[in-house]
């Protein structure tokens, strides 16, 4: 896998169903962010989660890390349809003068 | 709340034009950042700044310069469009010392057509 590769690439659920992306990397971690970025606008950022950590939550949303997998998980409950959008995991990797790299995304979509 | 503004929403530029984009933030935050993204690519970062006057380059800074002359404006500039350079351009700010190290606030892109 690539640094910081979204799982799907796209996901279409009904409204009210839970709705789960995954993320995978490569090489050892500062910190994990997840955006989300509605068509054709700017990333807004959800949760940041770091490599000491191993889950955060805010609202519906639930973001874990296992670093021995070198993976996360973002979850959305009881999902709406204001949650249709584009959603990016963003790793800061520790040897590379912190820099960042994000994923291509996973298109999430929501059904009525 | 923090607020990132880009100068323009869409641009229509030609082949071997000079371009300006331009982004401002108004969290007085130390970090700024110009990432373009393409479909299929992702996003992927042109520079960043830590601090005025000082700019470091990011994955792909070829055919780009920048520009940090205050705090708050962090100039993105095109010498000479090419075809190439089409694409959504977001710039993003963060607070404090930890750079890439902490959450971004993000603009709401410039779309940048070169014809």
């Amino acid at each position: 896998s690539q640094q910081g590769e979204e799982d799907p690439q796209a996901l279409s659920i009904q409204e009210g169903e839970n709705a789960t992306m995954n993320c995978s990397y490569k090489t050892s971690i500062n910190n994990l962010q997840w955006y989300r970025q509605n068509s054709g606008r700017g990333l807004v950022h959800l949760i940041l989660i770091r490599s000491n950590e191993r889950e955060k939550h805010s609202g519906r949303l639930r973001v874990t890390l296992d670093t021995s997998k070198k993976s996360s998980s973002l979850l959305i409950t009881a999902s709406r349809a204001a949650d249709t959008a584009s959603y990016f995991c963003a790793t800061v990797l520790m040897n590379r003068d912190d820099k960042i790299i994000f994923g291509k995304g996973t298109r999430l979509h929501i059904l009525p | 709340d923090v607020k990132v503004t880009q100068s323009s929403r869409y641009l229509v530029k030609r082949t071997g034009e000079k371009v300006f984009l331009e982004c401002v933030q108004d969290m007085d935050h130390e970090n700024m950042f110009w990432y373009r993204q393409d479909p299929g690519l992702g996003l992927r970062l042109i520079y960043f700044s830590y601090d005025v006057k000082m700019k470091e380059k990011g994955d792909i800074p070829e055919g780009y310069s920048v520009s940090r002359e205050k705090k708050e404006r962090f100039s993105l500039i095109l010498e000479s469009a090419s075809t190439n350079q089409t694409s959504m351009y977001l710039c993003a700010s963060s607070s404090g010392t930890g750079g890439f190290r902490e959450t971004q606030y993000f603009g709401p892109g410039t779309r940048l057509l070169v014809l």
